[in-house]
């Protein structure tokens, strides 16, 4: 069975330019889960989709990043415009259903110069 | 609301001995505990989890934790370090009711094992 898949692996931009983040959840995995992972510190929730709904977003800031998982199952997180401080590793994660055990993806790092 | 504080950022052992990782935590709602596991460059990995059964659980590796309700500690151990064990551990407390399913992680316990 495959895993979670994310690409790129790495990003590279300049400060004030978008970038993209894709996530493909494992098969039939219903709850779908952005994180945003700082040096030295645990994930940090951004934002958690059952199905195609966002149900858990009030740690994304919403005045630059969004967040999309048209039809419910991949999964897109933006950001516009990108600023140093989010210079981090993006992870993705999945799950049957909410609370149950959490699959994550390898991750995307970000270094915004 | 939750919350895991995990009471050491790192721990240093040497190969063959055991490994305490300590995880408190609070949760408003009866609670999904859970151990992760980052090595480098690796995406996190399932150590264990606790839902509702056995206080006493066991996951891969070796490693086992134990759910004390009246500590809200989940302090993850192996009775022997191995030097592939050297990672990063995280863990992650999912309050289980009020409808919102928010995973908290803790900041991480770095392990370190010498030969």
């Amino acid at each position: 069975e495959a895993g979670v898949v994310q690409s790129p692996r790495y990003k590279i931009i300049e400060k004030k330019q978008p970038v993209a983040f894709w996530c493909n959840p494992i098969s039939g995995h219903n709850t779908l889960y952005w994180y945003l992972q700082n040096l030295g510190q645990g994930p940090e929730l951004l934002i958690r989709y059952e199905n195609e709904e966002a149900v858990d977003d009030s740690q994304l800031p919403k005045d630059r990043f969004s967040a999309e998982r048209l039809k419910g199952v991949d999964s897109t997180l933006k950001i516009q415009p990108a600023e140093l401080g989010d210079s981090a590793v993006y992870l993705c994660a999945s799950s049957l259903q909410g609370g149950e055990t959490q699959y994550f993806g390898p991750g995307t790092r970000l270094l915004v110069l | 609301a939750q919350s895991v504080t995990q009471l050491d950022s790192h721990v240093s052992v040497s190969e063959g001995t055991p490994v305490l990782l300590r995880c408190n935590y609070s949760s408003s709602y009866s609670p999904s505990l859970f151990w992760y596991v980052q090595h480098p460059n690796k995406g996190l990995q399932l150590l264990l989890k606790y839902t509702s059964a056995a206080t006493l659980v066991k996951g891969i590796n070796g490693f086992e934790a134990e759910f004390k309700k009246s500590e809200t500690s989940f302090h993850l151990t192996k009775p022997s370090a191995h030097m592939s064990d050297a990672a990063e551990y995280f863990c992650v407390v999912i309050p289980r009711g009020g409808g919102s399913y928010i995973p908290t992680f803790g900041r991480g316990t770095s392990l370190i094992v010498h030969p």
